[in-house]
Formats: structure tokens, sequence, C-alpha cells
């Protein structure tokens, strides 16, 4: 069974860099992109950005200019970095892996991390 | 980007009703449709995905149908365990979007 565990800073001042990972228990990390979300207090989710394990990534074209996302394949890590951030990006954070199949791919998400709630605040 | 909407926002039900969220797509995704159930301060859970195929380990009273633009969720007799928010999402093409979700509680 694969479980995601997530970590990272929970308070980031305005115009500063958040940074989150997550790391990857069981099954094949390799059979997976792994994507990250977020959803901001009382409201709905968004897709950010995801990468495999050989470091393709797709991103959300709305937060793409300050998203960084990386991979460490061996330690079974992806790692999130969003620059520049303001009080709009108040949100649990989570992470996902995004699995696909030659009957769909398109995939589905699953499993989730914990998530790792970041507020931005001076 | 491709937009979701659900129907409705919220909905009362009793322990037994048989409960339907609509979801709609503004453009075709096929069978790319994904629903989530979300409690109170946790992360999302896959309930069905493909549109129509249950994960493994959910109760067979949640049953998924449609395709292209049109989606439905339905649990056939809902206990006291499925009260929560339901969120459809695309994955037909990113950037992979959600509907605004549907709270289902006690009436």
């Amino acid at each position: 069974q694969v479980h995601v565990k997530q970590w990272g800073a929970g308070l980031v001042k305005p115009s500063e860099t958040l940074s989150l990972s997550c790391a990857v228990s069981g099954g094949s990390f390799s059979d997976y992109f792994w994507s990250w979300f977020r959803q901001p207090p009382g409201k709905g989710l968004e897709w950010i950005a995801e990468i495999n394990h050989s470091g393709r990534t797709n991103y959300n074209p709305s937060l793409k200019s300050r998203v960084t996302i990386s991979v460490d394949t061996p330690k079974r890590q992806s790692s999130l970095r969003l620059s520049s951030v303001t009080a709009a990006d108040t949100a649990v954070y989570y992470c996902a892996g995004h699995w696909t199949t030659t009957d769909s791919p398109s995939g589905w998400f699953d499993p989730w991390g914990q998530g790792t709630p970041v507020t931005v605040s001076s | 980007d491709i937009q979701m909407t659900q129907s409705p926002s919220s909905l009362s039900a009793s322990v037994g009703d048989r409960v339907t969220i609509t979801c709609r797509a503004s453009q075709s995704i096929s069978s790319s449709l994904n629903w989530y159930q979300q409690e109170p301060g946790e992360a999302p859970h896959l309930v069905i995905f493909a549109a129509s195929t249950l994960r493994s380990g959910v109760p067979s009273r949640f049953s998924g149908s449609g395709s292209g633009t049109h989606f439905t969720l339905t649990i056939s007799a809902v206990q006291p365990e499925d009260f929560a928010t339901y969120f459809c999402q695309q994955s037909y093409s990113p950037p992979f979007t959600f509907g605004p979700g549907t709270k289902v509680d006690i009436k």
C-alpha cells in the first residue's frame, strides 16, 4: 500500500518562498506522477503542478511562473517551492499520486498526503 | 481551462435516503472524471475513478455514471459516515480542475 507523508514550514512571510516536501512509502514510486494541490480555508481544491520520476512536469499556468517542483527518486520524495507568496497563498497544501493506466490514460489521484497547512503572514 | 460545475452546492439527507450529485464539464472530457470525498480537516479520498469505477474498499452503495460533459455520483442509501463534501475532478487535460463541491449533511 502506498502512503504519502508531507512536511514543511507552516508559516511563511509575504514575498518569501513556501517550501514543502512529501515522501512516499510502499508501492512503486516511478509508476506515478506526484502532484501538488492546495485548498484555501473554506474553499475548493486547486491543482498546482506534477512531476514524475524522470523529471517530466506539468504545471497550472496560473501558478507556473512562481512554482518550482522537483523530485528525488532514490529518496522517493517530491518537493514544491512557491515564490513571492502573498496572503492569497494561505491554504492547506496536499501531495498526491497521479496514477494512470493503459485503459485510463488520464488517471486519478490516489493516495493523498495528510496535508500541510500554510499561513502567509508577517 | 476546463470548468467544472456541481449541483446542488449542498443538500440535507436522512440516513437511508438516496442521494444524487451532478457534475458538468465545460467541454467533453470523455470518462476522465473522478469523485472525491472530503471530511472536515482531512485530505480528500478517492471514491470513484474513470466516471464509474468504484475504488477498492469503497462501499457498493456509491456509484458513478456519465461521460462527455454530464456525470452523476449516487449514494443509494446514505449512511452516517457518508456525510461529507464531495468534489468532482477532471483528469482529461491539465490543469486538472475540480468542481466547487457538494456538502452532504444530516437532515
